[in-house]
């Protein structure tokens, strides 16, 4: 069964920086494409960044609300994923979940299992 | 930006009625259509990928369908544990958009 937790998040000052954290279990991380998607209070949720597998040289994809402050990476070592998140706004405010993707028939990559998500709330 | 919007953002039944939510694209996404289901409090849970093909684990009581840029959600003999928010999501095209939600709510 795969299992994704979150920590990390906390109370941050408007214009701080926080770490994010996501410890993957019950998979082969390495092989798997990786998200974060948020949920500000009351609202639905929204996708923050992707980072693909190794395989696909890790590399990234921002929404551009965070791109240039956030940046997505993992430690396949230790079948982890992080965000790393700087200057932030009241607007940040959410629960962080990560999330796994599969690819679908057509090769494009779908959610399949979440994390229970950890709430960063930005004020000051 | 695709922009999902689901229609309608809430709707009250009984146990034991079938709903039906609706999800529109604003462009065509290929099919790349997936809808979840979230608790109060809980993290979203995966139930339909591909408009129609269901998560592992998933009741067959959950049907998908449609095409281009219009899609539904069908449940099927509303359970008490069936009362939640749905949400659809475009995966063809960054950023990974979802629609705004539908909260069904028991009667």
């Amino acid at each position: 069964e795969v299992q994704l937790v979150e920590s990390g998040g906390g109370l941050v000052q408007p214009g701080g920086s926080l770490r994010l954290s996501c410890a993957a279990s019950g998979l082969t991380f390495s092989d798997h494409y990786m998200d974060w998607v948020r949920q500000p209070p009351g609202t639905g949720p929204e996708w923050v960044g992707r980072i693909r597998s190794t395989a696909r040289g890790s590399t990234t994809a921002y929404a551009a609300s965070v791109k240039g402050r956030f940046t997505i990476s993992r430690d396949d070592s230790k079948n982890s994923l992080y965000l790393q998140m700087s200057s932030l706004k009241t607007e940040d405010t959410a629960v962080y979940y990560c999330a796994r993707e599969l690819p679908d028939n057509s090769g494009f990559y779908f959610f399949d299992s979440w994390g229970q998500g950890t709430l960063v709330t930005v004020s000051s | 930006d695709i922009q999902m919007t689901q229609s309608p953002s809430s709707l009250s039944a009984s146990v034991g009625d079938s709903v039906t939510i609706t999800c529109r694209a604003s462009q065509g996404i290929n099919n790349h259509l997936a809808w979840f289901q979230q608790k109060p409090g809980k993290a979203p849970k995966s139930l339909i990928y591909a408009v129609s093909s269901l998560q592992s684990g998933v009741p067959s009581k959950f049907s998908g369908s449609g095409s281009g840029t219009d899609f539904t959600l069908t449940i099927s003999s509303l359970q008490p544990e069936d009362f939640a928010t749905y949400y659809c999501q475009q995966y063809t095209a960054y950023p990974l958009n979802f629609g705004g939600g539908t909260k069904v709510e028991i009667k």
